[in-house]
């Protein structure tokens, strides 16, 4: 099982603030098969990046992922109002899928 | 545009079967190359993949779950489902299904149905 950690476990930021949120996993992923989802609450997670580094579809240009192997990170360039919310990395080259446990993203 | 249905009994007693459907609707549940998930999320939470159906009926489970997991498919139907059996209140959660396909994450999710476990 490939497990996925997340840093920092809460993140404390003003809008128009840049966040840069860390995914490791403790083993390497293959073909950089790692994605990021946005949750808020009481909604199901929203697809932002596949491929470590692909915006999904709708996704605004203020997202964006970087990585590969086993260090991946999620970078926010601006902070919306919208954006605050927990996000998950989660790891698609295995047939065990797995997520991190989440990084909130909290107004400061 | 495809869409997924969460469906089951939002209360379940200790020790009993957990029993969830997902409806799929805007494509067939039997075309394309997909796998069709199950995921959980315990309130404050985080997400836990509990396993998935291919379009070939072939099935992979969490091994943490794997010994009281059934998930199994109703093409015509155009449904999935998921079964837990000797569930605890630690199986207390929102439950979504949801779709993903080799090489690609999960790009459609139902809105998920919370079910609990008590007495």
């Amino acid at each position: 099982e490939i497990v996925l950690t997340q840093s920092p476990g809460t993140l404390s930021l003003s809008p128009g603030e840049r966040a840069t949120l860390s995914c490791r996993a403790s083993q390497s992923v293959s073909s950089s098969y790692l994605a990021w989802y946005q949750q808020k609450p009481g909604q199901a997670p929203r697809l932002l990046i596949y491929g470590a580094s692909s915006r999904a579809t709708g996704i605004p240009d203020r997202f964006s992922g970087s990585g590969s192997g086993t260090d991946f990170t999620l970078t926010i360039s601006r902070l919306e109002p919208e954006d605050f919310a927990v996000y998950y990395c989660q790891q698609y080259g295995s047939s065990l899928r797995t997520f991190g446990q989440g990084t909130k993203v909290e107004i400061k | 545009q495809v869409q997924l249905q969460e469906s089951g009994p939002g209360l379940v007693k200790p020790s009993q079967t957990l029993s969830l459907t997902c409806t799929v609707s805007g494509g067939s549940i039997s075309s394309g190359s997909y796998y069709w998930s199950w995921i959980r999320q315990p309130a404050g939470k985080g997400l836990e993949w509990i396993g998935r159906i291919y379009t070939s009926g072939s099935t992979n489970y969490n091994p943490s779950l794997k010994s009281r997991v059934t998930i199994s498919v109703d093409t015509s139907k155009n449904q999935f489902s998921l079964k837990l059996s000797s569930v605890t209140a630690a199986d207390t959660a929102v439950y979504y299904c949801a779709r993903d396909r080799p090489g690609w994450p999960f790009d459609y999710w139902g809105q998920g149905t919370l079910v609990t476990v008590s007495s």
